[in-house]
């Protein structure tokens, strides 16, 4: 694999059931991010990591969780999930998560629906 | 507080140029990044800015002004490829950590 996967590409889930959306890059960045992308919204952090053993709140945590065990892996659990968590789902790592100049590159997105 | 301002669509014509506006507050800026997304895949990088001026790229530049708390993307020699979503995104620091923090994105529908 070359840069950021995610798994899966979509989902239906029924409310209150559990999820696991997968992220996995193959760059060794140390900083990894959840954001999800809603109609007229930006972006919005969920939660990141900036490096292996350690995580983040971002701007929307609530509901979600997530665990960095290694430097590749990033997975984001919606513990039970709630029809307002529909939205797509964007996984991104950078180098570092400083204050040099820092790229984010994103993985290709899970676009999820909770009914 | 933080907020990014930019447009939600524009239109332009293949072939000619377009600019697209950005203006930001943020409490700890640390450069500003253009990213384009064409529908239904994911956001890939443009630009980044962290000093005042413009930044040329080929077709595309960005320009800043820190005092002003404007960006400006420019597209020149319009493609129809070019047709994506634009986002701007300002690094701000929160809390001890530096963030990005989104624009909701500016749509570019580019007609022959």
């Amino acid at each position: 694999i070359a840069g950021i996967t995610q798994a899966p590409t979509s989902q239906i889930l029924a409310a209150g059931r559990r999820m696991t959306l997968r992220c996995t890059q193959d760059m060794r960045h140390n900083a990894m991010y959840w954001y999800r992308q809603d109609l007229g919204l930006g972006l919005r952090l969920i939660h990141y990591s900036n490096t292996a053993g350690t995580t983040g709140k971002g701007e929307v945590p609530d509901g979600y969780s997530v665990s960095r065990a290694n430097t590749d892996d990033f997975p984001l659990t919606l513990a039970s999930a709630v029809p307002s968590q529909t939205s797509v789902y964007f996984c991104a790592s950078s180098v570092g998560a400083g204050a040099a100049y820092n790229e984010q590159f994103f993985g290709p997105g899970t676009r999820l629906t909770v009914l | 507080g933080q907020n990014i301002d930019q447009p939600t669509e524009m239109t332009a014509t293949e072939g000619a140029i377009v600019q697209i506006n950005c203006t930001y507050q943020t409490s700890g800026f640390n450069g500003l990044f253009w990213y384009q997304q064409h529908a239904g895949e994911a956001p890939t990088f443009l630009s980044y800015n962290v000093l005042d001026g413009l930044e040329e790229k080929g077709r595309f530049s960005s320009f800043l002004s820190r005092s002003k708390g404007y960006s400006y993307l420019l597209l020149k020699e319009l493609q129809m490829k070019d047709s994506a979503s634009y986002l701007c995104a300002v690094r701000d620091r929160v809390d001890s950590n530096y963030q990005l923090i989104w624009g909701a994105g500016t749509k570019l529908i580019i007609k022959p």
